[in-house]
Order: C-alpha cells, then sequence, then structure tokens
C-alpha cells in the first residue's frame, strides 16, 4: 500500500536558518506529490507540488522541493526561515487507486522557528 | 473565488448526539473530497464525491457516518451516536478536475468536534 513517512515529528531552527524537512513515500510508478502547511486552527494551503518534469519545483513563499526517484523522497528546503513559517507541514502523495486523486498524508512535521 | 467554506468551525456535543457538519466547495470544482485529522496526525481520507455521486469511501466511514451532496454542490457530513473517538477536526477539500490524479485539492479550515 502506498504510504508517506516524515521522519522528523518536531523540528526547531532559529530564524534566518536554513530548513529542510523529509519526505518519503513508497510507490512504484511516477507518484503525485505535495507538501502542504497548516497554522494552528487553520486548513491546508498548499505549498507546492510535483506532477512531473523538472525534479526541482518552487513554490509559494520562498519554499522549494527536490523528487528524487533514487531515494524515493520528496524533500522541502527553504534558505532563510521567518518566524511566520513557525507551522505544521505535511506530505502527501495523491492515490491512484480509484482514480479518485485522494490523498495519502505523512505525520507531519511541526516546524518551531527560535528568534 | 471565496475558497472551501466550513460550518461549524467548532462543535461540541455530547456521546450519544448526531452532528452535522457542512462543506461549501469553490464553484465550478466539481469535486469534494472529506477527511479526518486527530490530534498530531496527518489527515486521513473518508469519502470522495464527483458531482453528486459519492465514488469511495474509506473503511474508516462506518456506518455511523454518512455524507451527501445532492445537487453536486455543497455537501454534508453526519455523524449518528457520537462517540468520543470521532473527536477530531473534519476536513473539506475540493478540485477542478485535472488528468486523473493530477488534481490540485483547495481545503477548507475544518470543523472541530468534541464529543464528550
Amino acid at each position: 500500500a502506498q504510504s508517506v513517512t516524515q521522519p522528523d515529528i518536531h523540528i526547531t531552527v532559529s530564524e534566518g536558518a536554513s530548513l529542510e524537512l523529509r519526505c518519503n513515500y513508497s510507490y512504484g510508478a511516477t507518484p503525485y506529490l505535495f507538501w502542504y502547511v497548516q497554522s494552528p486552527g487553520q486548513g491546508l494551503q498548499l505549498l507546492l507540488k510535483y506532477f512531473s518534469g523538472d525534479t526541482l519545483v518552487q513554490g509559494i513563499k520562498g519554499f522549494e522541493a527536490e523528487f528524487k526517484r533514487s531515494q524515493s523522497s520528496f524533500n522541502l528546503r527553504k534558505p532563510s526561515v521567518h518566524w511566520s513559517d513557525a507551522a505544521e507541514y505535511f506530505c502527501a502523495v495523491a492515490a491512484l487507486s480509484g482514480n479518485t486523486g485522494k490523498l495519502i498524508f505523512g505525520q507531519g512535521t511541526t516546524l518551531q522557528v527560535k528568534p | 473565488d471565496t475558497g472551501v467554506s466550513q460550518d461549524p468551525r467548532h462543535k461540541i456535543t455530547k456521546r450519544g448526539q448526531n452532528v452535522t457538519f457542512r462543506c461549501d466547495p469553490i464553484s465550478e470544482h466539481n469535486r469534494l473530497y472529506w477527511y479526518r485529522q486527530t490530534l498530531g496526525q496527518g489527515p486521513e481520507f473518508l469519502t470522495y464525491f464527483q458531482n453528486e455521486a459519492q465514488l469511495e469511501k474509506s473503511r474508516l466511514l462506518s456506518d455511523r457516518f454518512s455524507a451527501e451532496r445532492p445537487k453536486g454542490s455543497f455537501s454534508t457530513l453526519e455523524i449518528q451516536r457520537t462517540e468520543q473517538g470521532d473527536s477530531a477536526m473534519y476536513l473539506c477539500a475540493s478540485s477542478f478536475p485535472g488528468r486523473g490524479a493530477r488534481n490540485i485539492q483547495y481545503f477548507g479550515a475544518g470543523t472541530r468536534l468534541s464529543v464528550l
């Protein structure tokens, strides 16, 4: 069965430091991958997506992610973190079974930003 | 484009009561999804509508749960005889169909249910 693993449950970085959030997926074919961000009490906002083509994708708020098929990974990066980036981040893959596009999410990574 | 709207934002109920949540998708989005998110976990898929047809239901959706999308616009999710284990955030998402699974889902703010 398809699954998504986010190995880091909680990450703390200093404001201005770089950030990398890890995501690993299990799936045979080319996956459709997403990163969403969730602020407290809010719904999920799409940061970026990968469907095909260039393996380095740019998203909103200065985020980028790189798809690495050999490592089954889709890690999220940001060169300089802002205090407003503190939130919960979810990696997801679109399930192809049934062709509904339903998403399978990882457990999430909580990002804390130190001043 | 006003985004996906969910009502209510919060619901507190006693065990055994019935509750109903509403989701208004982005207009012209014909795909609608419900997910459930418990504390410290990622959202889990519950059910999927394409227009008014409910095309997939997760095994998480017990017979106490029912969802409808009567005219292919708004959707309701009803939980009968609520249990404490139903306490969670219920998220609704909608999308305009891309090619197969290539669709981007837009999420509402969710309804947080607390069962006492």
